[in-house]
């Protein structure tokens, strides 16, 4: 069962527009968000995350909104460049004690110049 | 980018023979955690540590063990390698376990022939 969605495998984006990733998850018990940002043969690099307190968080480019009561949340980013191009993950934990992160399957974000 | 080293960080080996993959960080991190790559399934945890000794399983565990006799090393072992577990496998650390992101090493490509 997977708990945190990433529902669209691919997108293609113009440089300078906006890209928007989405993830959906199904436990009610998640309370903190992230992203993360994959290039190939590297590790996945944080980008940025949200808590279930609030409904949006930026950094320069990055913007995160959660939508708690559609178990929503979203990763835009304006504008968009050419090295924005990678994998993107979201990802999820429960203020549970379990200490778990659950990611999502990915979003390969191609930006075109 | 944070002290986290995976090694080996390619490995080819036989089915049915044992595999042990380290991960070392420098941060002292209370939190680590092993995740597999693979097309199609993003990123899925398989064991994770929250403190010397102490460990859990994540969504993916059969087939593997880890072990934490120091805050700074956590091992996964393959304790008979099957092709199924070809895969990329990546070590994440985190100092809280919750509200606070994973920092990922670059991962151990491991293909079993």
């Amino acid at each position: 069962d997977q708990q945190v969605k990433q529902n669209s495998p691919s997108l293609s984006v113009q440089e300078g527009r906006i890209s928007i990733l989405n993830c959906d998850y199904t436990n009610s018990m998640f309370d903190y968000f992230l992203w993360y940002k994959k290039y190939p043969a590297e590790g996945p690099t944080f980008l940025i995350s949200i808590s279930s307190i609030k409904d949006k968080n930026e950094d320069g480019r990055f913007t995160v909104f959660l939508n708690k009561s559609a178990k929503h949340l979203s990763l835009h980013i304006v504008p968009s460049q050419p090295g924005d191009s990678a994998v993107y993950f979201c990802a999820a934990s429960a203020a549970s004690g379990t200490y778990k992160y659950i990611f999502g399957t990915g979003t390969r974000l191609k930006v075109l110049a | 980018d944070a002290g986290i080293t995976q090694s080996p960080r390619h490995k080819v080996t036989e089915t049915g023979t044992p595999v042990t993959l380290r991960c070392h960080q420098t941060e002292n991190h209370r939190y680590m955690y092993w995740y597999r790559q693979d097309p199609g399934h993003g990123l899925r945890l398989i064991h994770y540590s929250y403190g010397v000794k102490d460990t859990d399983k994540g969504e993916v565990s059969d087939g593997y063990s880890v072990s934490r006799s120091k805050t700074e090393d956590f091992l996964l072992t393959l304790e008979s390698a099957t092709s199924s577990q070809t895969s990329v496998y990546f070590c994440a650390i985190s100092d809280q376990g919750h509200n606070s992101p994973l920092h990922f090493g670059n991962g151990t490509r491991l293909t079993v022939t």
